[in-house]
């Protein structure tokens, strides 16, 4: 098993709806995680970082992280075209502190 | 607050030649690495500093690729010789350092055609 697993997508979703984005993780120690947008032709940006299992929101989006069960999940609400970009699942790993990238999903938004 | 800054944003050569990336972190923040991303994947470490102290270049290939980060601060990147295969973005990030809530700033990344 990758250490983070992403579906490549693309995953599209009507304008108005909830995106699901969901990552599963390998290193049962892990920690921290972490959500990065990236827009094409950009650098990755940080979005949402959780460390306890349940829910953390930040306006539209939220986390959700199921250490037992070792995944973890961005919800986006109310989605928008501007919302259109890949999503990248990155933690923290226990052992060494490397931080590991997932391959990203790609959310396209349709208007 | 200044984010991280990368140059040059486009490096374009033949293979065999050499090339070297810069980075200059946002100020304060102790650590900083180095990432290549490939299209369609995800960023992947090729070296972390902490400070002036290299403490992760495991996946650094160090037959070409080699790094610095004097006093602590900016860092360079270098490849010498480039292969077709060495396309790709190279990203430069920091971060404080500090905590498992430690947060990676990223900078523009540097895009690099090998030919």
């Amino acid at each position: 098993q990758k250490e983070v697993e992403q579906n490549s997508g693309p995953l599209s979703v009507p304008e108005g709806a909830i995106a699901s984005l969901n990552c599963t993780y390998s290193d049962r120690g892990s920690q921290s995680f972490f959500w990065y947008r990236q827009y094409s032709g950009k650098s990755p940006e940080l979005i949402m970082s959780i460390y306890s299992n349940g829910d953390k929101e930040d306006g539209r989006f939220t986390a959700q992280l199921n250490k037992a069960s070792q995944y973890v999940s961005l919800l986006i609400r109310d989605s928008q075209p501007s919302d259109s970009a890949t999503y990248l699942c990155a933690l923290r790993m226990n052992r060494d502190d490397k931080i590991i990238f997932g391959k990203g999903t790609r959310l396209h938004i349709l208007p | 607050e200044a984010g991280v800054v990368q140059s040059p944003r486009y490096k374009i050569i033949e293979k065999k030649q050499p090339v070297a990336f810069w980075c200059n972190p946002i100020s304060g923040h102790n650590t900083l690495y180095w990432y290549l991303q490939n299209l369609g994947q995800g960023p992947e470490l090729l070296i972390r500093y902490e400070n002036e102290e290299a403490v992760d270049d495991s996946q650094l290939p160090k037959d070409r690729f080699s790094a610095e980060r004097l006093k602590g601060v900016d860092s360079t990147l270098k490849i010498q010789p480039a292969e077709l295969g060495d396309s790709a973005v190279y990203l430069c990030a920091s971060s404080l350092g500090v905590g498992r809530s430690d947060t990676q700033y990223f900078g523009p990344g540097t895009r690099l055609t090998v030919l």
